[in-house]
């Protein structure tokens, strides 16, 4: 059964300190790995797409690398309007997106 | 564009009332899906649809109906609402044909409280 699991649940930073979010999946004939932001009350906010491992992707503070087993959303000098919650999630070959329970971002002025 | 829009925004049902959600979009797209997001559980799929006419179950299916019979409608339908169903409801929809373009745009949500 696919399965995705990020960690950590919640991150608290600094502004300008730097870190990074994981996404462990486990996806039968991976077709997409994506990372979405989602604010208080909204929907998700589509970010990045992964198609294979080694495959990167940049916009603005943020960066996805994507490995076999894990992709990584690395962000780089965060301001507080990068704090809302960051989630991951998988297509595979039985055509569903299933997504990872998500890591709540905190930036600190 | 308007994108995905889901209606209605809010709704307060009552244990046992049913009720239907509309999901509708306007990319052309051919994949659809709801979820439902409860806090600290991310999204869990109820319900998907490959294509006008076909729906298949997601993770958490039970006490759900869909239907999908125009590509750009899917509905989304609580036959007899129980207060375990109360829960904010997303509607995705993705184009997912060939290489790339896999990804779903997302609705605003319907915030549904059972009492």
């Amino acid at each position: 059964e696919d399965q995705v699991t990020q960690s950590p649940e919640a991150l608290r930073l600094q502004e300008g300190e730097s870190s990074s979010l994981n996404c462990s999946y486990t996806v039968s004939g991976l077709r997409g790995l994506f990372w979405y932001r989602q604010d208080p009350g909204k929907g998700p906010e589509f970010l990045f797409t992964l198609y294979s491992a080694g495959e990167e992707k940049e916009k603005e503070r943020l960066k996805a690398t994507l490995t076999k087993k894990e992709s990584f959303l690395h962000i780089t000098a965060p301001k507080p309007e990068d704090s809302a919650t960051y989630l991951c999630a998988g297509l595979g070959s039985a055509s569903k997106i299933i997504f990872g329970s998500g890591t709540r971002l905190s930036i600190r002025p | 564009n308007a994108g995905v829009t889901q209606t209605p925004k809010f709704r307060v049902l009552k244990t046992g009332q049913s009720m239907t959600l509309l999901c509708a979009q306007d990319m052309n797209h051919e994949y659809m899906y709801w979820y439902r997001q409860d806090p600290g559980m991310g999204l869990r799929l109820i319900h998907y649809s490959v294509g006008e006419g076909t729906t298949a179950k997601g993770e958490v299916p039970d006490g759900y109906n869909v239907s999908r019979l125009k590509k750009q409608n899917f509905l989304l339908g609580l036959e007899s609402a129980a207060p375990s169903q109360t829960s904010v409801y997303f509607c995705a929809s993705s184009y997912s044909i060939g290489v790339g373009n896999t990804e779903a745009f997302f609705g605003q949500g319907t915030r549904l409280t059972v009492v």
